[in-house]
């Protein structure tokens, strides 16, 4: 069983609609949770981090953080193309460990 | 604020050959993190490290990778000999003391082929 893992992809929506990533994490001991994203060629950076049950807003992003069920979640509302990229689950316990990422893609 | 600096950006090398690769993370973050990122995979933790100490290594091939990081700040990364399986991208990330956000910042990272 992988540490972290994500919902395959690719994932394609339409310009405008709701794109939902989904993670499940195997340690119970972990304690924050990072969202990050990934542009194709560039390194992963920090969009969402979490670290208490129920959901978190930023802005178009919201994160949601299940930890009897070991889940995590992100939702993007009114996706651009701009958003399409690789998004990147991390849990953190004692390690900072990632999922294998699942690429989003937003068709204008 | 300077960002986490690696060295090379990218490296090209024979298989079995040795290389190095070298990390400064910002300045006052204690842990600092080694990933490898092979095309279409997440970053695979290779070692993590607080401040001096080691907190986990248990994913990196000992017997031809190792670490260390120098008075708890800069940090270097070396393949001795070289895999054809090795080509990635070796990133490197630091994250302020425990107790405060933990979010890992990256460098840009090092492209390692190996021919």
């Amino acid at each position: 069983q992988k540490e972290v893992e994500q919902n395959s992809g690719p994932l394609s929506v339409p310009e405008g609609a709701i794109a939902s990533l989904n993670c499940t994490y195997s340690d119970r001991g972990s304690q924050s949770f990072f969202w990050y994203r990934q542009y194709s060629g560039k390194s992963p950076e920090l969009i969402m981090f979490i670290y208490s049950n129920g959901d978190k807003e930023d802005g178009r992003f919201t994160a949601q953080l299940n930890k009897a069920s070991q889940y995590v979640s992100l939702l993007i509302r009114d996706s651009q193309p701009s958003d399409s990229a690789t998004y990147l689950c991390a849990a953190q316990g004692g390690k900072l460990i990632f999922g294998q990422g699942t690429e989003l893609s937003v068709k204008p | 604020e300077a960002g986490v600096a690696q060295s090379p950006r990218y490296k090209i090398i024979e298989k079995r050959q040795s290389v190095a690769f070298w990390c400064n993370p910002i300045s006052g973050h204690a842990t600092l993190y080694w990933y490898q990122q092979i095309l279409g995979q997440g970053p695979k933790l290779l070692i993590q490290f607080q401040n001096n100490g080691v907190v986990d290594d248990s994913q990196l091939p000992k017997d031809r990778f190792s670490a260390e990081r120098l008075k708890g700040v800069d940090s270097t990364l070396k393949i001795q000999p070289a895999k054809l399986e090795d080509s990635a991208v070796y990133l490197c990330a630091s994250s302020p003391p425990v107790g405060g956000l933990t979010e890992a910042f990256f460098g840009q990272g090092t492209r390692l082929t190996v021919v």
